[in-house]
């Protein structure tokens, strides 16, 4: 069975750092792409950020270039999201989702049940 | 990168149909035949429900359809359901190799 937990989430200060976790189980996690996807309070959902089975390849919505860092231990079968100058804006449940990257896919097919992160003074 | 257009809120009668649309550009819907949909419930994690346009995943429903013209996407649920009750949001993949959600629809079984 395909399991994904998030860990790290709290509250943190405006212009502080948080890191994220994702431990991944139940299939080989160094096959796949892995996302973050954020949903803000009563908000929709928002794509974070991916990177690709051996990190070579790291993508980022604009929003948080330059601050955030995705990052993966497939000895360790974890993913990360490196959080820093945070914003009050950033406050959101960060959700860890598999990502279908094949020819002819592009989906999130299993997600976790995310961590809330708050950002505020 | 813009969220794709939803709108709000579409409501149905048990075993109506309801159709959602998603509205992008020639940048990420348009495209690519790249298009996915979520269900997701209050406090829960989002569901995939279709992917890649039209396709279900195993265990899904086949009330569950998608479809594609132009820039525009769209989910049908037929056969309306009470458990159907949920948050829907459409995705695509763009040309910055990002992906890009859509607003969000809230379906209410009337």
């Amino acid at each position: 069975e395909v399991q994904l937990v998030e860990s790290g989430g709290g509250l943190v200060q405006p212009g502080g750092s948080l890191r994220l976790s994702c431990a991944a189980s139940g299939f080989t996690f160094s096959s796949y792409w892995m996302s973050w996807v954020r949903q803000a309070p009563g908000k929709g959902l928002e794509w974070v950020a991916n990177i690709k089975q051996d990190g070579s390849e790291k993508y980022y919505v604009d929003s948080v270039k330059g601050r955030f860092t995705i990052s993966r231990d497939s000895a360790k079968n974890s993913l990360y999201l490196q959080m820093n100058s945070l914003r009050a804006e950033d406050t959101a449940v960060y959700y860890c989702a598999r990502e279908n990257h094949i020819p002819a896919r592009r989906n999130f097919d299993y997600w976790g049940q995310g961590t809330l992160v708050t950002v505020s003074s | 990168q813009s969220a794709l257009t939803q709108p709000a809120s579409v409501s149905g009668s048990p075993g109506q149909s309801i159709t959602i649309p998603c509205t992008g550009t020639s940048s990420d819907v348009g495209g690519y035949n790249y298009v996915s949909w979520y269900q997701q419930h209050p406090g829960k994690a989002p569901k995939l429900m279709i992917h890649d346009v039209s396709n279900r995943p195993s265990g899904i429903s086949s009330r569950f359809s998608g479809s594609k013209s132009g820039n525009t996407a769209s989910l049908t649920i037929s056969g309306l359901q009470a458990e159907d009750e949920a948050d829907y949001y459409c995705s695509s993949y763009t040309s910055s190799s990002t992906y890009v959600f859509g607003t969000g629809t809230k379906v209410t079984v009337l």
